[in-house]
């Protein structure tokens, strides 16, 4: 099982926005990342340590937190948003990386 | 650009070992502040962290695989590697390699394509 938790299934019509959160302990101390799979694809980094964006990923993407929650949110989802969201942070003793079991979103 | 590649079997028979390895392009293994991760999936499910080797070559691995596990840097070839010992079923996955660091610890910024790797009699 996973130090940190997520929703499994989340879903948003189009041009809507959708908040995806992770909790956990560990998040009231650690930053988190996040990254979006679409199948048979490997993980794209969307968001890290807390609110920062690589290069070429769309603004409509931030991140939050607040105590034990961090948060995903896309401002006006896409159909090409549709994917696994997977966070990811340190565990509750802060020596190694957990991922949170990943929520599905479908736009609808 | 740095790129990464992973190969290696993709069919193993319980007990056995696999060993996978990750071609760095576009830069250095031996450069850098990086942390060279693998990360797996099983079908179907999550992602779960296994291990990192540190570019200093410290090596960090997840608790539960530990026992099991090894991964090195080959310099030479510009790859790092991942062994892990006694698979069974559980292990069938698909493996991918990754690397961590120019964001900060913790952004697994560049992946692999991925390698799935079958355990079974």
């Amino acid at each position: 099982s996973s130090e940190v938790t997520q929703d499994t299934a989340v879903s948003v019509a189009l041009g809507q926005t959708v908040r995806i959160t992770c909790q956990g302990d560990s998040l009231r101390t650690y930053s988190a990342s996040w990254y979006q799979q679409k199948p048979g694809q490997a993980p794209v980094l969307v968001i890290y340590v807390k609110n920062n964006r690589p290069s070429g990923i769309p603004d409509r993407f931030s991140g939050s937190s607040s105590g034990n929650t961090v948060s995903l949110t896309i401002t006006g989802a896409q159909a090409e948003d549709e994917a696994d969201y997977y966070c990811h942070s340190r565990d509750s003793s802060g020596n190694y990386w957990v991922f949170g079991g990943g929520t599905k979103l479908t736009v609808l | 650009q740095v790129q990464l590649q992973g190969s290696g079997p993709g069919l193993l028979k319980p007990s056995e070992t696999l060993s996978l390895t990750c071609t760095v392009s576009g830069g250095s293994v031996s450069s850098g502040n990086y942390y060279w991760t693998w990360i797996r999936q099983p079908p179907g499910k999550g992602l779960e962290w296994i291990g990192y080797i540190y570019s200093s070559g410290s090596t960090n691995y997840n608790p539960s695989l530990k026992s099991r596990l090894t991964i090195s840097v080959d310099m030479s070839k510009n790859q790092f590697s991942l062994k892990v010992t006694s698979v069974t079923a559980a292990d069938t996955a698909v493996y991918y390699c990754a690397r961590d660091g120019a964001f900060g610890p913790g952004a697994f910024e560049i992946w692999g394509q991925g390698t799935m790797v079958t355990v079974s009699s």
